[in-house]
């Protein structure tokens, strides 16, 4: 069973770059896409971007400017910054496996507030 | 970018009753339309995927259907463990977008 598990710092400061990383446990990251998606509280889902296990990647044209996702293989690992963050990026964040057709498993998501 | 607006916002109903939600695109999205289920505090899952594939292990009284723009998800008989919001996604093109949710409630 493929777990994924968020990690960060759960508040940053405005102006400031956020950094998330995602630990993919239970299957090999190699070989897949890998999402990040947030949801801010009481509201809907939006897509970040997406990272293979080759490094390309695609980002949402309305974050494009500010995202940088990497993956390191090794570590079953991948990560996501978002530089510039304001109050407007407050959300809870979820790494999830990018099937293509979909995403089927999901982390159980870390709340990150932007806030001095 | 493909907007997908979902009704309705909220639908209430009682157990062993039948529900039909809604997911319109604001353009083709041929069958590549997905839905997922989210309780309170836990992450999204999938249920159904290009419109009528039932996701691993999902009961079969969760059914979807469509192509294009509108879209259906039908849950024959509610169980008490199916009031939750329930999110649309497509992949036609980028970026992927998700509708704003139906919330499905106890009557």
């Amino acid at each position: 069973q493929v777990q994924l598990q968020e990690s960060g710092p759960g508040l940053v400061k405005p102006s400031e770059t956020l950094s998330l990383t995602c630990t993919v446990s239970g299957g090999s990251i190699s070989g897949y896409y890998w999402s990040w998606i947030r949801q801010p509280a009481g509201k809907g889902l939006e897509w970040i971007g997406r990272i293979y296990s080759s490094g390309s990647t695609t980002y949402n044209p309305s974050l494009k400017s500010r995202v940088s996702m990497s993956i390191d293989t090794s570590k079953n690992q991948f990560s996501l910054k978002l530089s510039s963050v304001t109050a407007a990026d407050t959300a809870v964040y979820f790494c999830a496996r990018d099937m293509t057709y979909a995403f089927d498993y999901w982390g159980q998501g870390t709340l990150i507030t932007v806030s001095s | 970018e493909i907007v997908l607006t979902q009704s309705p916002a909220t639908l209430s109903l009682s157990p062993g009753e039948r529900a039909t939600l809604s997911c319109r695109a604001s353009q083709s999205v041929s069958s590549y339309l997905a839905w997922y289920q989210q309780k309170p505090g836990q992450a999204p899952r999938l249920l159904i995927y290009d419109a009528s594939n039932r996701a691993t292990g999902i009961p079969a009284r969760f059914s979807g259907s469509g192509s294009g723009t509108d879209f259906t998800l039908t849950i024959s008989s509610l169980e008490p463990e199916d009031f939750a919001v329930y999110y649309c996604q497509h992949r036609s093109t980028w970026p992927r977008t998700f509708g704003q949710g139906t919330k499905l409630e106890i009557k």
